[in-house]
């Protein structure tokens, strides 16, 4: 089975730093990756996904993220951090079902505070 | 377009009751997730349905059923709840044959079990 691991279930940054949010995951087969974001009160909202076309990974609001095969790693990255931007992020991977569905396995999630 | 819909938005019961939440896709798509998010246990995969039938099972207990409509709509049920199934209820839907499953969650449904 499919797991996610998300390194800090909190991280605090000021506005303008940089943010990074780390992801590992456990496959030995490239997977699909996912990072969601959820604000308080609201369902998720995709930020970015990796199929397999590029490594580097841009998103929306400023997001990228990198697929490391190597590291098994999938660390989402702001150069630049907005008050906006607080919210929860999930990691992603899919497991596949012999039915051909693809359900998600979430890591735990991390909490980003911004700070003026 | 109109994204995923879930009805209601919030919800109180007591313990033992039964609960219907519903969930519209996006027009279009076929298949439909359920997934329980609780602090505790996190994101979990509770069911799936497609065609109106249920394709994947979560490790969940036999009180948590759901359907699908033939116009894709779906619906999750709970029974005899306990205190443990307060949650939030984010349904999901997938556009079949889309190479990544990418799945488009709506707002959810807060279940608050008393």
């Amino acid at each position: 089975a499919q797991s996610v691991t998300q390194l800090g279930s909190h991280v605090s940054v000021s506005e303008g730093a940089l943010v990074l949010l780390r992801c590992n995951y456990s496959s030995s087969v490239p997977p699909y990756l996912f990072w969601y974001v959820q604000y308080p009160n609201q369902g998720l909202q995709l930020l970015l996904k990796y199929t397999s076309a590029a490594t580097l990974v841009k998103g929306i609001n400023g997001f990228e993220a990198e697929f490391k095969k190597s590291e098994t790693s999938f660390h989402l990255t702001k150069p630049s951090a907005h008050m906006s931007d607080a919210a929860e992020y999930f990691c992603a991977v899919t497991e596949s079902a012999n039915t051909g569905f693809q359900k998600l396995v979430f890591g735990t999630g991390t909490r980003l505070l911004v700070s003026p | 377009k109109a994204g995923v819909t879930q009805t209601p938005r919030y919800l109180i019961k007591t313990r033992g009751q039964q609960v219907t939440l519903s969930c519209s896709p996006i027009s279009g798509h076929r298949s439909v997730s359920w997934y329980q998010q609780t602090p505790g246990q996190g994101l979990q995969f509770l069911f799936e349905y497609f065609s109106e039938t249920q394709r994947n099972k979560g490790n969940f207990p036999g009180r948590f059923s759901g359907r699908q409509f033939s116009n894709s709509r779906s619906e999750m049920n709970v029974s005899t709840l306990e205190l443990g199934d307060s949650a939030l209820y984010l349904c999901a839907s997938t556009r079949e044959g889309a190479g990544d499953n990418e799945q488009f969650f709506g707002p959810g449904t807060r279940l608050t079990v008393l």
